[in-house]
């Protein structure tokens, strides 16, 4: 079955510190990952997306990683600021679909503190 | 930046009542998707429309669903009797390819 998995479910951290979230997925066959960040009552803003190819992907202060051969990912935030609390969510396509392509994990809530 | 508008943010309605929710994909976007996030859950694909007709939905998307492309620019979801648990935030998204995904910000839906 095709299943996404983050760790962890929650994270509170202080503002200016790093944080690293990680995605476990069980999706065959894969096309692409993607993280995105939901705001409370907002739709997902896509954040990175990587390929079979791609080991790494930056934006900004957010560096996601992807291993396919253990497939697994990680979205690392450096220097967190206030703004950055919000759901970070992973999501994996299917191969050559539209619509259900789009495979989402439960999300990480980050909390950022001052 | 071009945008994914749906409207009405949030939507109230009574049991077994029909409720149409409304967006407006990007204009050059070809592919046009419904999700919905039900409080607390993740986001399930509904379904996914391109060339005039639903190309890919959910077990979720069943007879109560409809969706339509009723003039080139809108795109709207027709729940036809709604039951409490349609309560839920509906996300339109479309994409060019299949490949580059835009969400609005979401249509709340209260069903009291």
């Amino acid at each position: 079955k095709n299943q996404v998995e983050q760790s962890p479910q929650s994270l509170i951290i202080l503002e200016g510190k790093n944080c690293t979230l990680q995605c476990n997925y069980t999706v065959s066959p894969f096309s692409n990952l993607r993280w995105y960040k939901q705001d409370t009552g907002r739709g997902p803003v896509s954040l990175t997306i990587m390929t079979f190819s791609e080991n790494t992907k930056s934006n900004g202060r957010y560096t996601a990683t992807l291993d396919a051969d253990t497939k697994q990912s990680s979205l690392h935030i450096t220097a967190s600021q206030l703004s950055d609390s919000a759901s970070y969510i992973c999501v994996v396509a299917n191969r050559h679909q539209a619509g259900t392509a789009l495979i989402f994990g439960k999300g990480t809530t980050l909390s950022v503190s001052s | 930046e071009p945008e994914v508008t749906q409207t009405p943010s949030h939507q109230v309605t009574q049991m077994g009542q029909e409720v149409i929710l409304r967006c407006v994909p990007i204009s050059n976007h070809l592919y046009f998707y419904w999700y919905r996030q039900i409080l607390g859950q993740k986001v399930e694909f509904l379904v996914s429309f391109y060339n005039n007709e639903i190309s890919e939905k959910s077990e979720i998307f069943d007879d109560q669903f409809s969706v339509e492309r009723p003039d080139g620019s809108n795109f709207t979801l027709k729940i036809r009797s709604t039951k409490l648990e349609d309560s839920a935030m509906y996300f339109c998204a479309s994409s060019v390819e299949g490949y580059g995904y835009t969400f609005g910000s979401g249509t709340r839906l209260t069903v009291v």
